[in-house]
């Protein structure tokens, strides 16, 4: 069983560019989360999503990020007008769809450089 | 809202010696905790967990007991090995029902270096 799949593994983007980050969940897993780890720093929390719906977004930053998980494919994070802020490895974990069972499995993480 | 504090790094060791990183927690409720390991340039990997109060999570010689009354799950190994430097990372989730409920909430993460 594939682990979770995240792509591309390094991104380099001018400010001012879009960043495209994709993740493939485990297979069998409905449930995606996005988190931001900058530099030094934990993880943080950005949106949690099922299949076509963002349960909970609380943590995405207003502006110029947006997070979708569609019926078929991966799930995206697309970062618009990227600033050197964005720099950081944005992680994806997925987790089954069983009630009572909600183990978050985490992707090797794409790090994004804004130069 | 929910927060984790682990004990601040880094961490240095001989091998053989005895681990231990602090980890507290603010949570309502009765969150489930987890300790993740990140080794350098991958992704974190889950190392223990605990459900409920008293629960002890285990996991190649690491141990964490769910302790209610002190709100903490300090992370603990009795002989550390060099394949155990790495990051280590504290996190909680919040109960069914809450609002935060689905999503982690990590510390700030502990640096481990274990040398020969």
């Amino acid at each position: 069983n594939a682990g979770v799949m995240q792509n591309p593994r390094h991104l380099v983007r001018r400010r001012g560019q879009e960043a495209r980050l994709r993740c493939s969940p485990m297979k069998g897993h409905s449930h995606v989360y996005w988190y931001r780890q900058l530099p030094e720093e934990g993880l943080k929390f950005m949106v949690y999503l099922q299949k076509e719906n963002i349960i909970d977004e609380s943590g995405m930053p207003k502006e110029r990020f947006s997070a979708e998980f569609p019926k078929e494919g991966p799930s995206i994070l697309r970062i618009q007008q990227v600033v050197r802020g964005d720099s950081a490895a944005y992680f994806c974990a997925s987790s089954p769809v069983q009630r009572g069972t909600y183990e978050q499995y985490f992707g090797p993480g794409t790090r994004l450089t804004v130069t | 809202g929910d927060s984790v504090t682990q004990m601040e790094g880094p961490v240095t060791l001989s091998e053989e010696a005895f681990l231990t990183i602090n980890c507290t927690y603010t949570a309502t409720g009765y969150p489930s905790l987890f300790w993740y390991v990140q080794y350098p340039g991958e992704g974190l990997q889950l190392l223990l967990k605990a459900t409920k109060a008293d629960d002890k999570g285990s996991n190649k010689g690491f141990e964490a007991t769910y302790r209610k009354e002190t709100t903490s799950f300090h992370l603990e190994k009795g002989s550390v090995q060099v394949s155990d430097s790495a990051v280590y990372f504290c996190a909680l989730r919040g109960n069914a029902g809450g609002t935060s409920y689905g999503k982690l909430t990590f510390g700030q993460g502990t640096i481990l270096t274990v040398h020969p």
